[in-house]
């Protein structure tokens, strides 16, 4: 079964320095969702892409963290500078979602660790 | 915000079923119901969705009311790999406004014992 897949799987960094991260989605899924998830919450939507465009990011500390998926494929969620508090879960999903209703599927994410 | 109350924590004895319950009250009649879990370390697995009929598939069975306020998450012969935290969610349809994104609750963590 295609899988949604993240990298790097585990990040540490220093409070101040810049991080990235990657997700490349189920080939062919037109919606890509990038979540955080802070131990012991359920994961919170931090923006949502249809095809190349952003629909929601109204979550998205737009101070900080930028998210793009240039030519509707993959895309990067990266933070500047990175802050203690970022420490997290990051999880990207997508979906089919062309006309019908279908479910999100998840990336195993990337653990992120501010020092 | 969440729009679904579930208990936090569950327990159920290996090979017997395990029924996890999710009230939401407030649904609309454009929301569908969606079940997905999570494993430690691992991002959520999606179970199953319905919108107004039971529905049916290879990890679990959903049973919605007549008035849709409330669902049942039906794990016919639970193993320990069912131990996991379990997410009920309603979900406006992404051809709708402000649609197709999971707004997230606590879950219920559920915990399957020998």
């Amino acid at each position: 079964e295609a899988e949604v897949a993240q990298s790097p799987r585990y990040k540490i960094t220093e409070k101040s320095q810049a991080v990235a991260f990657w997700c490349d989605p189920i080939s062919g899924h037109a919606t890509l969702y990038w979540y955080r998830q802070i131990l012991g919450q359920g994961p919170e939507l931090l923006v949502q892409f249809q095809d190349e465009s952003v629909v929601d990011d109204s979550q998205l500390p737009k101070d900080r963290f930028s998210a793009e998926r240039l030519k509707g494929v993959d895309s990067t969620l990266k933070i500047q500078p990175a802050e203690l508090g970022d420490s997290a879960m990051y999880l990207c999903a997508s979906s089919l979602d062309r006309g019908f209703v279908s479910p999100l599927h998840f990336g195993n994410g990337t653990r992120l660790t501010v020092t | 915000d969440a729009k679904t109350t579930q208990p936090p924590s569950m327990d159920c004895a290996e090979g017997r079923a395990a029924n996890l319950p999710c009230n939401h009250s407030t649904i609309s009649g454009n929301e569908y119901v969606y079940w997905y879990r999570q494993i430690h370390s691992q991002g959520p697995q999606y179970i199953i969705h319905g919108l107004k009929n039971n529905e049916t598939n290879e990890m679990a069975s959903l049973i919605i009311t007549e008035d849709r306020k409330s669902s049942t998450l039906i794990l016919p012969h639970a193993t320990l790999r069912d131990t996991a935290v379990y997410y009920c969610i309603v979900r406006v349809p992404l051809f709708y406004n402000q649609g197709g994104k999971l707004i997230f609750g606590q879950g219920t963590e559920l915990s399957v014992k020998p």
